[in-house]
This record gives C-alpha cells, structure tokens and sequence, in this order.
C-alpha cells in the first residue's frame, strides 16, 4: 500500500502568511494527488487534483506542485477563511490520504 | 447541480452489519463518466478512503477492512450504497459519499453521517 506522509502536522499561522504544506508518498505517484480543505463538522473540499490543477471555483491563493514522490500545497496570502485541515489524497494505486495538517492562528 | 445525500441508522451494535445508502440527486449515477466512493472519518481522525465502485461495477476496497465491505449501486433508485459486516467501535465515524470522474479526485461530497457502534 502507498503511504501518505505530510507535514508538519499543525502549522501556526497569521493572514497574509505565506503558507506551504509538503505531502510525501512511499513510491512513486506520478502526478495522481489531490488536496482537499476540510473546516469542523463540514465535507471535505477539493482544491487541487493531478497535483497542480486547480478545482473550478478554488481561490488562486492556492496551488499546488510536485511529482513523483514529493509535493507541496501553497496558500500564496492566507485568508480568515483557509485556518482549516488540508489532506493529501494520492489515486495512483487505490486511495490514500494524508494524516492531515491543521492550519491555526499564530 | 448534484447533490449526495447519505442516510443510515445512526447506531449499530457491535457484530451487526452497517448498512447505509447515498442518494444522489440533479444527476445520474448511470454514467460511465464518474465514479462513486465511501470515505469515512472517526471522530477526532482523518479521512480513511473505505472503497469505491466503478459504473462497470468493479469495486475496490480498503484492504485494511479485510474483506468486511461491501459497495453496490442501485440504478434504478439512483442510490449508492455500503455494507460493512462484523462492526466493532473502531467503526464509528461519519461517513461520507462522494464522486469523482472516473480515475480522478473526488469533487462532489455528501455531507456525511455518523455511525455509532455501541451496545
């Protein structure tokens, strides 16, 4: 099974930062990984698929890069809106999601 | 727009099978396009992809389940639907439907039920 890795884990930060979240995968993916937002009590939110395409309607303050093995999650200016959970999911082989990394207030 | 919409019985007890349906509205779940899939969230966890089913019919599942799951669709109802057998607490979570097209992320999420596995 291809394992998820992402980090950190909790990421402290103020609007206006500049904020990138690495996901890594235990073999290579290709480019076959999504990014999804997901805030309390509410369905995650697809941001990103094919590991840089941005989902219809997704702010451009968020993008996304990477192949292969190592991929990163960018929020260009965070916004009050994007303190929430991110989680990598890779569907290069099954499904798999990342552990999650929770974006705070500093 | 679509819309998925997930129902179920909201407590189950341990051993019994978990049975839930996601209805799926302002579209057709008849369409090779897409795919459908279950993915659940214990409390306070991450997501945990539990399987999915293609319009073929071909379902693949979490091999973590081992086998407990099961994933059909119900075209005439418009309906997707998991089964999960030999419940135990570890299976509370909230669950939710979702599609994708076929191969692709998933863009379109049910809003999510919660399952309670209790005596």
């Amino acid at each position: 099974d291809i394992q998820m890795t992402q980090s950190p884990s909790t990421l402290s930060a103020s609007v206006g930062d500049r904020v990138t979240i690495t996901c890594r995968a235990s073999q290579s993916i290709s480019g076959w990984l999504a990014w999804y937002q997901q805030k309390p009590g509410k369905a995650p939110k697809l941001l990103i698929y094919k590991a840089s395409d941005l989902e219809s309607g997704v702010p451009s303050r968020f993008s996304g890069s990477g192949s292969g093995t190592e991929f990163t999650l960018t929020i260009s200016s965070l916004q009050p809106d994007d303190f929430a959970t991110y989680y990598c999911q890779q569907y290069y082989n099954s499904r798999t999601f990342g552990q999650g990394t929770k974006v705070e207030f500093k | 727009q679509v819309h998925l919409q997930e129902s179920g019985p909201g407590l189950v007890k341990p051993s019994q099978t978990l049975s839930l349906t996601c209805t799926v509205s302002g579209g057709s779940i008849n369409s090779g396009d897409y795919y459908w899939t279950w993915i659940r969230q214990a409390p306070g966890k991450g997501l945990e992809w539990v399987g999915h089913i293609y319009y073929s019919g071909s379902a693949y599942y979490n091999a973590s389940l081992k086998s407990r799951a099961n994933i059909s669709v119900d075209r005439s109802k418009n309906q997707l639907s998991l089964g999960l057998n030999s419940v135990t607490a570890a299976d509370t979570a909230v669950y939710y439907c979702a599609r994708g097209l076929t191969g692709n992320a998933f863009n379109i999420w049910g809003r999510g039920t919660l399952v309670i596995v209790s005596s």
